[in-house]
């Protein structure tokens, strides 16, 4: 079974500039989360969607950040513009339905963003 | 808002004896908890979960403890092997959904 998917694996760009990442999640998989972890924190969810449908983006930096998940599969989320602060690990996970919700969740290997 | 907590930033053990990583939690909420695990480079896995109706889950040489009323769990690994080395991160979700990890504790086992 292929894992989550995601690209690119490292990305450096300066300040004010854009980025984008992707993920493909596992197949059949409803569930999807971008989730954004900085050196010695753990991983904090910035946008949860259930099909091309959002779930929770309470804590997604709406004025920055914007994510979407055309079709119910893959998704992108994109900064703009980037600031220092973003520098951090973007993981997507995802995960496939359970009975009473109870959530096992799936990870990529993430993508490691540098903003200079 | 440090809904759970992980105080230990980092633990050392000997190979093949016991691990003990402990977690606090604040939300009574929660009523589903989960260790994963990370090594460099690659995304955290899923290790074990506990269902707040139970007290503990073992699964081979991981055991999962939860403590309601105190609100804390913790993971026992036993015995430690040195491809154990890695951050482990608890994380509680209410209902199944929305889950929220912990700083994680980096774990160094010796051989």
């Amino acid at each position: 079974e292929a894992g989550v998917a995601q690209s690119p694996r490292y990305k450096i760009i300066e300040k004010r500039q854009s980025v984008a990442f992707w993920c493909n999640p596992i197949s059949g998989h409803a569930t999807l989360y971008w989730y954004q972890q900085i050196l010695g924190q753990g991983p904090k969810l910035l946008i949860q969607f259930q099909n091309n449908g959002v779930v929770d983006d309470s804590q997604l930096p709406k004025d920055r950040f914007s994510a979407e998940r055309l079709k119910g599969v893959d998704s992108t989320l994109k900064i703009q513009p980037a600031k220092l602060e973003d520098s951090a690990v973007y993981l997507c996970a995802s995960s496939p339905p359970q009975a009473g919700g109870n959530e096992k969740l799936f990870f990529g290997s993430g993508t490691q963003l540098s903003v200079l | 808002d440090q809904q759970v907590k992980q105080n230990s930033p980092s633990l050392s053990v000997q190979e093949g004896r016991i691990s003990i990583l402990n977690c606090d939690y604040t939300n009574s909420m929660f009523d589903y908890f989960l260790w994963y695990k990370k090594y460099p480079a690659e995304g955290p896995t899923f290790l074990i979960s506990i269902s707040s109706i139970k007290d503990k889950n073992e699964d081979g040489r991981f055991t999962v403890f939860l403590n309601k009323s105190a609100k804390h769990l913790s993971l026992h690994i036993v015995p430690s092997q040195p491809g154990d080395s890695a951050v482990y991160f608890c994380a509680a979700s209410p209902g199944g959904f929305k889950t929220i990890f912990g700083a994680g504790t980096r774990l160094f086992v010796k051989a």
